[in-house]
């Protein structure tokens, strides 16, 4: 399956600040999934990402996917204590291949 | 709808016992996954079932690991013996058809082996 490399692996953000976490792949991806999952919960999908250069947007969340389908990126803006936990992407090909995951924690 | 659900939440065994997990997933979908993260480690694959076969189980780690989903309903999956590294929260999740559309995760099972 896919192997992907997701830096940071860990984020500690000031409350109101941004923070972008970065997915790799070394191949092309067909299309890639992002997922969060608060301390002690279970992942929950956030979004997918299918065409090259793709962006979408879920209120201060930024999801990009790039131009050659290797790499994607989450971006948050004006981080909440609502944001702590730890983000995942997964590469998409025959079955799903998770990255470490990035894990968020926020001062206020 | 329900979710997911996962069976126990919590299982502390020792070294050389056997354990068996559940997954329930979501009432009609075909495909269930197997995952584990061991803390701070990527979410692994372990197996697919599409209804009662076994679609890949190329992230089973050895034979001490067996999965079953009877009938096309729920799953099990059943270590013997544990060994320590066996240690990590189980995932199970549920899509309806199409290969990886999303997943909708149950709440997991942490497995400690002592």
């Amino acid at each position: 399956g896919q192997q992907v490399m997701q830096i940071p692996q860990y984020q500690h953000v000031q409350e109101g600040e941004d923070f972008t976490t970065y997915c790799n792949s070394s191949t092309t991806l067909s299309n890639i999934q992002w997922y969060k999952q608060r301390p002690g919960g279970h992942p929950v999908f956030l979004i997918q990402l299918v065409k090259s250069g793709e962006v979408k947007k879920q209120k201060r969340l930024t999801f990009q996917f790039g131009e050659a389908k290797k790499n994607s990126s989450l971006h948050i803006t004006a981080t909440q204590t609502t944001d702590v936990g730890t983000y995942f992407c997964a590469a998409n090909d025959y079955k799903l291949s998770f990255g470490a995951g990035t894990t968020v924690t926020v001062r206020a | 709808e329900a979710g997911v659900t996962q069976f126990p939440s919590h299982s502390v065994i020792e070294k050389g016992q056997t354990v068996t997990l559940r997954c329930d997933p979501i009432s009609g979908h075909d495909n269930l996954y197997w995952y584990r993260r061991v803390m701070g480690k990527e979410i692994k694959f372990l197996l697919h079932f599409v209804k009662e076969s076994k679609q890949d189980e190329s992230g089973m780690p050895n034979n001490r690991f067996l999965a079953e989903r009877t009938g096309g309903t729920y799953s099990t999956l059943k270590v013997q013996p544990a060994e320590l590294e066996d240690s990590g929260v189980y995932f199970c999740a549920s899509s309806h058809g199409l290969t990886n559309e999303k997943l909708f995760f149950g709440s997991g099972t942490q497995l400690s082996v002592l």
